[in-house]
């Protein structure tokens, strides 16, 4: 059973550093390309970020690129995210999404963490 | 970025109801658009992926059309585990972009 799970989320005051995990199990997680999507409170869903399976190839969105970095340890089946410089705009729930490459869309979310930045 | 826009917003429909929810691309992505189905304090789960492919395990009353700019998410006869809010999300480029949403109540 595939299986994500985000942890390191918590309650950072405006300008503080997080940085968040997601634990992969059931599928094989070198070969999986990945992404992280977040949801602030009550609203929509927006994309953050975009790694390959290597790591060699990365994308952001405009809202989060030279703050927020994306990385992985294949040899660990964990995705990460460094986020520095954090917003009150940033307080959301953090999924860790893999991309199907058959289906060439997002199919499986992890349960989500959710990042708090309030002074 | 492709703006994607969904309607209507809230939808109200009785157990039995056929409902339908569209979506609409600011750009043609051909086929690539998936739905989302969100329940509340839940991730989201994928519905549908490329425009009519049913996911593994959902159940056939859900389905999808459309292709370009222009895509529907159907419930042909709607269940009281239906109610939740849908998201369509393009996936044809980076960055993927989602709908606002469409919560949907059952009466």
């Amino acid at each position: 059973e595939v299986q994500l799970v985000e942890s390191g989320g918590g309650l950072v005051q405006p300008g503080e550093s997080l940085r968040l995990s997601c634990a992969a199990t059931g599928f094989s997680f070198s070969s999986y390309e990945m992404n992280w999507v977040r949801q602030a409170p009550g609203k929509g869903l927006e994309w953050l970020s975009y790694i390959s399976n290597i790591g060699d190839t990365i994308y952001y969105a405009a809202s989060v690129k030279g703050r927020f970095t994306i990385s992985r340890d294949n040899a660990k089946n964990s995705l990460y995210l460094q986020l520095n410089s954090l917003r009150a705009e940033d307080t959301a729930v953090y999924y860790c999404v893999r991309l199907n490459y058959d289906l060439l869309t997002l199919d499986y979310w992890g349960q989500g963490t959710l990042v708090t930045v309030s002074s | 970025d492709i703006q994607m826009t969904q309607s209507p917003s809230t939808l109200s429909a009785s157990v039995g109801d056929r409902v339908t929810i569209t979506c609409r691309a600011s750009q043609s992505i051909n086929r690539w658009l998936a739905w989302l189905q969100q329940k509340p304090g839940k991730a989201p789960k994928l519905l549908i992926y490329r425009a009519s492919n049913l996911q593994s395990g959902v159940p056939s009353r859900f389905s999808g059309s459309g292709s370009g700019t222009e895509f529907s998410l159907t419930i042909s006869s709607l269940q009281p585990d239906d109610s939740a809010t849908y998201y369509c999300q393009q996936h044809d480029n980076y960055p993927y972009t989602f709908g606002q949403g469409t919560k949907l109540e059952i009466k």
